[in-house]
């Protein structure tokens, strides 16, 4: 019940920008975006969060619409490291300061090519 | 490396037995989760302990259970195990309140045979 849609799979250049798409239409007012990855068989690495601001750390740029319904996380100059399974997430916030679950679907499968 | 360990890496078990899995959370967190990936799927959420009470838990029965410690680290327990039980078995740590981010451990792997 992944409130988000993602491709698959996609390829990337190595040292060119890779652009991921998520589709979040039924996204909330308070609920945030994050994204992670998953370099096979290890465990889940955060990238990056958002509420409605477009945010850059030194991993990624994400970029949320105006609307919220979509967003794009930008990996500008992708290395072959950079190949695994790429999650956007949908989380909701709680009242009383507890947090609540990552609800994964199955991401989108980023394969660098040298 | 996230600061959050799981231990053991490795575990088979027969069908029926009891296992119990570990995770040290990162300093400073004092929220634990734990998810159970199937081979090719995405990790799902199984429950969350936030001051040592179970608070929050996905679609999965009573014989999976857990305990969060003072400490904040945490245990997940599955008794009468079955073949299906075999995943990935994730542990992610991270600071109660809205926004924060939750950092995972490298997880078990447990074989049900």
């Amino acid at each position: 019940d992944a409130k988000t849609t993602q491709p698959p799979s996609m390829d990337c250049a190595e040292g060119r920008a890779a652009n991921l798409p998520c589709n979040h239409s039924t996204i909330s007012g308070n609920e945030y975006v994050y994204w992670y990855r998953q370099i096979h068989s290890q465990g889940p690495q955060y990238i990056i969060h958002g509420l409605k601001n477009n945010e850059t750390n030194e991993m990624a740029s994400l970029i949320i619409t105006e609307d919220r319904k979509s967003s794009t996380l930008i990996l500008p100059h992708a290395t072959l490291r950079d190949t695994a399974v790429y999650y956007c997430i949908v989380r909701p916030t709680r009242s009383g300061g507890s947090n609540y679950k990552l609800t994964f679907g199955k991401g989108t499968l980023l394969t660098v090519n040298p | 490396e996230t600061g959050v360990t799981q231990s053991p890496t490795h575990l088979i078990k027969t069908r029926g037995q009891q296992v119990t899995l570990r995770c040290s959370s990162q300093s400073g967190h004092n929220t634990v989760s734990w998810y159970q990936q199937a081979l090719g799927q995405g990790p799902q959420f199984i429950f969350q302990y936030y001051r040592e009470e179970e608070n929050g838990r996905g679609n999965f029965p009573p014989r999976f259970s857990g305990l969060q410690f003072p400490n904040y680290s945490s245990e997940l327990n599955v008794n009468a195990l079955e073949l299906d039980d075999s995943a990935l078995y994730l542990c992610a740590s991270s600071l109660a309140g809205q926004g924060h981010e939750a950092f995972f451990g490298q997880g078990t792997r447990l074989t049900v045979v």
